[in-house]
């Protein structure tokens, strides 16, 4: 099945600061890559999402770079702010339903 | 409207005692998930279906039944509960597969 490993499981950064989270996985026929927030004691929801057909997708303070021929993509957030902190999930289509496969989270911690 | 509902919150559970997860959705969409999180983990997918009456096993199945009678119902049977099935489950629906996925508040589910 898929593999996807993210890195790092924990960030600190002071607020303003940009943030990077990377995610690499193994199945090369994957086409579609989310990015998922979490806050604590919620369900996870989108923030923004890439398909193979492009490199890159920014939705103001967030953008997501995608390198198909490496088999990874990341995260970048600029400007952090306090309600940036949160546990981030990249994920990955595959299988015969192309269901996603999550990484492990990032919990993202934006000092004041 | 609600977008994805479930219930109950928040379960203790005896071991080999028997309970059902409900989760429902009004979004009319065609796919729906039942994840687990384990603490620090990512979300591991249960089951999924990609429309009433077509259900199939995701990438950790065993001691998990689901139906899936109409398009907006995704019951979760937990049978005989065992302490490995502690964890937080989290039912989703999308209505395309690789297209974003929108989550239910949860489900803490304790087995001692």
């Amino acid at each position: 099945g898929e593999n996807v490993e993210q890195h790092p499981s924990t960030l600190s950064v002071q607020e303003g600061d940009s943030a990077v989270i990377k995610c690499t996985y193994s199945d090369s026929a994957s086409n579609y890559f989310p990015w998922y927030k979490q806050e604590l004691g919620k369900g996870p929801q989108l923030i923004i999402d890439i398909r193979s057909n492009v490199g890159e997708k920014k939705d103001q303070r967030i953008a997501v770079t995608l390198n198909k021929t490496a088999k990874h993509f990341s995260l970048h957030i600029t400007e952090t702010q306090p309600e940036d902190s949160a546990v981030y999930f990249c994920a990955v289509n595959s299988g015969s339903a192309r269901q996603l496969t999550f990484g492990s989270g990032t919990q993202l911690t934006v000092l004041p | 409207n609600a977008g994805v509902t479930q219930t109950p919150k928040f379960r203790i559970l005896k071991i080999g005692q028997s309970m059902t997860l409900q989760c429902t959705q009004d979004m009319n969409h065609n796919y729906m998930y039942w994840y687990r999180q384990d603490p620090g983990m990512g979300l591991k997918l249960i089951y999924y279906s990609v429309g009433a009456g077509i259900t199939d096993k995701g990438e950790v199945p065993n001691g998990y039944n689901v139906s899936r009678s109409t398009t907006e119902d995704f019951p979760l049977r937990l049978e005989l509960a065992a302490p490995s099935q502690t964890s937080v489950y989290f039912c989703a629906s999308s209505f395309e597969a690789s297209d974003e996925q929108y989550f239910g508040p949860g489900t803490r589910l304790t087995v001692t």
